[in-house]
């Protein structure tokens, strides 16, 4: 089962918004309304953004916002801060009844 | 407040067996799937699998299957991830993590397992 596609690095100045891309296929992404997004700093765990492509669990920003067209989701963050400097994955349920995670995109906050 | 709290870093040598552990509180253990996420030094989160306590359903990705053994002990709220025979490709962060379904987001995560296999 090859993992979803996401671009390698995105970057952006503070205040400025950006949008990661998770692209898969319509056995996966574009198949469920079940893509998550993580957040993860060096050295700790994975920590939930974006659940079921557009919900955003209690705690979480509202500055990340997540979205879906097709076999591709996305997930935008607003108004950067130096704290969102982070590596980010994707997520989406399968037809296989697995989970099966994008390749992550390294967020540098210039 | 709902935890999963994972054993400590292990260092074996290959062909060795291992089984390591997340303990689960705060929350009806057996009612949410308890999954396995690997991250290899340095790379992206690999799924497991994921089993279902309340009744040890439980399900593996392609990539694992017969390469671990997923297992959970409810009477003691606690999920097992073990190899009986490591690699040095097994060298990696395991963490755990609970959801709702097979389906569903994980959250919350364990604080990760450092397993390193060397001869």
């Amino acid at each position: 089962q090859s993992a979803l596609t996401q671009p390698a690095s995105v970057s952006g100045s503070p205040g400025q918004s950006i949008t990661i891309s998770c692209t898969g296929t319509s056995s996966d992404v574009g198949g469920y309304n079940y893509v998550s997004w993580y957040q993860q700093h060096p050295g700790k765990a994975p920590k939930l953004m974006i659940y079921d492509v557009s919900k955003r669990p209690s705690g979480v920003s509202n500055r990340f916002s997540g979205s879906k067209s097709g076999n591709t989701a996305s997930l935008t963050i607003s108004g950067l801060q130096a704290e969102d400097e982070a590596d980010y994955y994707c997520s989406s349920y399968t037809s296989s009844s697995t989970v099966v995670f994008g390749g992550g995109t390294k967020l540098t906050v210039l | 407040e709902v935890q999963l709290v994972q054993s400590g870093a292990e260092v074996k040598k290959p062909g060795e067996s291992l089984k390591i552990s997340c303990k689960g509180s705060g929350y009806s253990f057996t009612s949410y799937w308890i999954g396995w996420v690997r991250q290899m030094p340095g790379k992206g989160l690999e799924w497991m699998g994921i089993i279902y306590p309340g009744d040890s359903d439980t399900r593996y990705s392609p990539s694992f299957q017969g390469q671990v053994t997923i297992s959970a002990d409810k009477s003691i709220s606690t999920a097992y991830l073990q190899w009986s025979s490591l690699k040095a490709s097994d060298t990696a962060m395991y963490y755990c993590a609970r959801s709702t379904t097979i389906a569903n987001w994980f959250d919350p995560w364990g604080q990760g397992t450092l397993v390193t296999v060397s001869s």
